[in-house]
């Protein structure tokens, strides 16, 4: 099982700064086979990013992925409100699928 | 536009067997394209895959729940379904069913959620 670890746990950012979020796997992550979800409370996930740094439809340019391997990032390039949430990143390479135990976004 | 809706019990007596429909419009359960999943989340906590089935009745699971998950499809109705059987209060949590591709576009729709509590 390929385990995630995502930093920091938490990150505390105004509207307007950059974010860094990041997702280390525990071993090479297939064909880079990794998304990047947000969480609003109350709300479903909702995908972001797939294969590592393709945009999923709908999604605003200033979330961008990158990495491969086994070190991935997520950079939200200037936050507005609607932003702040708890994202997640997952790898789909190989089974069994699994979670970060997610970063959680809050304003400043 | 592609929906899923979750449906069943909200509350299920341990040791008895969870049981949750996922209703899909919008698309079909027989696209060779797509895998039908369930994703479970604890109260306040992280998401858990638990598996998916694909049209043929191919199903792939998670280890950590293999002995007691099935998962189904019904193509006459367009649905798909979730069984967990001997079931705690470590089951508690809200139950999602999502769409994944076999070419890699991961989990890009999702119904709402539906919680699910295990208590006497």
């Amino acid at each position: 099982e390929i385990f995630l670890t995502q930093s920091p746990g938490t990150l505390s950012l105004s509207p307007g700064e950059r974010a860094t979020l990041s997702c280390r796997a525990s071993q090479s992550v297939t064909s880079d086979y990794l998304a990047w979800y947000q969480q609003q409370p109350g709300q479903a996930p909702r995908l972001l990013i797939y294969g590592a740094s393709t945009r999923a439809t709908g999604i605003p340019g200033r979330f961008s992925g990158s990495g491969s391997g086994t070190d991935f990032t997520l950079t939200i390039s200037r936050l507005e409100p609607e932003d702040f949430a708890v994202f997640y990143c997952q790898q789909y390479g190989t089974s069994p699928y699994t979670f970060g135990q997610g970063t959680r976004l809050e304003i400043k | 536009q592609v929906q899923l809706q979750e449906s069943g019990p909200g509350l299920v007596k341990p040791s008895e067997t969870l049981s949750l429909t996922c209703t899909v419009s919008g698309d079909s359960v027989t696209s060779g394209t797509y895998y039908w999943s369930w994703i479970r989340q604890p109260p306040g906590k992280g998401l858990e895959w638990i598996g998916y089935v694909y049209h043929s009745g191919n199903t792939n699971y998670n280890p950590s729940l293999k002995s007691r998950v099935t998962i189904s499809v019904d193509t006459s109705k367009n649905e798909f379904f979730l069984r967990l059987n001997s079931v705690t209060a470590a089951d508690t949590a809200v139950y999602y069913c999502a769409r994944d591709s076999w070419y890699g576009t991961a989990l890009d729709y999702w119904g709402q959620g539906t919680l699910v509590t295990v208590s006497s």
